[in-house]
């Protein structure tokens, strides 16, 4: 299995810029989960799906849109990218929270809008 | 809506002294979660709280949960320079849909 897999791992972007960061699991996941992480301020939901079709938003969604068509990819669009968007990003994917279940991260993706 | 607050946000400490971090959360949540981060890196798993009263241990780091009092804690003993790295807590919020985390508490340990 590989887990969760995230690409691209860095990328830089320009003012105005759009881009998809891309996000899928192996294991069969019902719950995905989009997060932002600024130095010093811990990890902020952006936008979470609890299966294919359905997605909600989270603490922090403006300038982002996810889709979700199948199990396995949850993939996350900036549109008109912002210096205020530059940041380290982290996909998550977790069973349904029950019993001993833990979420498992991918390894981020570092954007930079200049 | 959950919030989740750790302290402290910054530790520093000797090798082979103890310490406790602290995870408050607002509001109910049926299990509490503790990951590690090292620098430049993604975040791992460390335990998964589930009941009042939980109590979980790895090697130098054990973990509890006190849901009356809406608080975890991560207690360290011995600390060696290997357990180095930013600690998360988070709670489940949204009917348990949503995972929300705590600041991270940033642990340097030194000889």
């Amino acid at each position: 299995n590989a887990g969760v897999t995230q690409t691209p791992k860095f990328r830089i972007l320009k003012i105005g810029q759009s881009m998809t960061l891309q996000c899928a699991q192996d294991m069969n996941h019902n719950y995905m989960y989009w997060y932002r992480q600024d130095p010093g301020m811990g990890l902020k939901l952006i936008y979470y799906s609890v299966g294919a079709g359905i997605t909600d938003k989270g603490e922090v969604p403006n300038g982002y849109n996810v889709s979700r068509s199948t199990t396995e990819d949850f993939p996350l669009r900036l549109e008109l990218a912002a210096p205020s968007q530059t940041s380290v990003y982290f996909c998550a994917s977790i069973f349904p929270p029950t019993g001993n279940t833990e979420a498992f991260f991918g390894q981020g993706t570092r954007l930079t809008v200049v | 809506e959950l919030k989740v607050e750790q302290n402290p946000l910054f530790l520093s400490m000797q090798e082979g002294k103890n310490y406790t971090i602290y995870c408050n959360y607002s509001t109910t949540s049926d299990r509490l979660y503790w990951y590690r981060q090292d620098p430049g890196k993604s975040l791992e798993s460390l335990f998964v709280l589930l009941s009042n009263g939980a109590v979980k241990q790895e090697g130098r780091l054990m973990a509890s949960l006190d849901t009356k009092a809406r608080l975890s804690t991560l207690h360290i003993t011995a600390a060696v320079h290997d357990l180095s790295a930013t600690y998360f807590c988070a709670g489940n919020a949204g009917n348990n849909r949503k995972l929300i985390w705590g600041l991270g508490t940033s642990l340097a340990v030194n000889p």
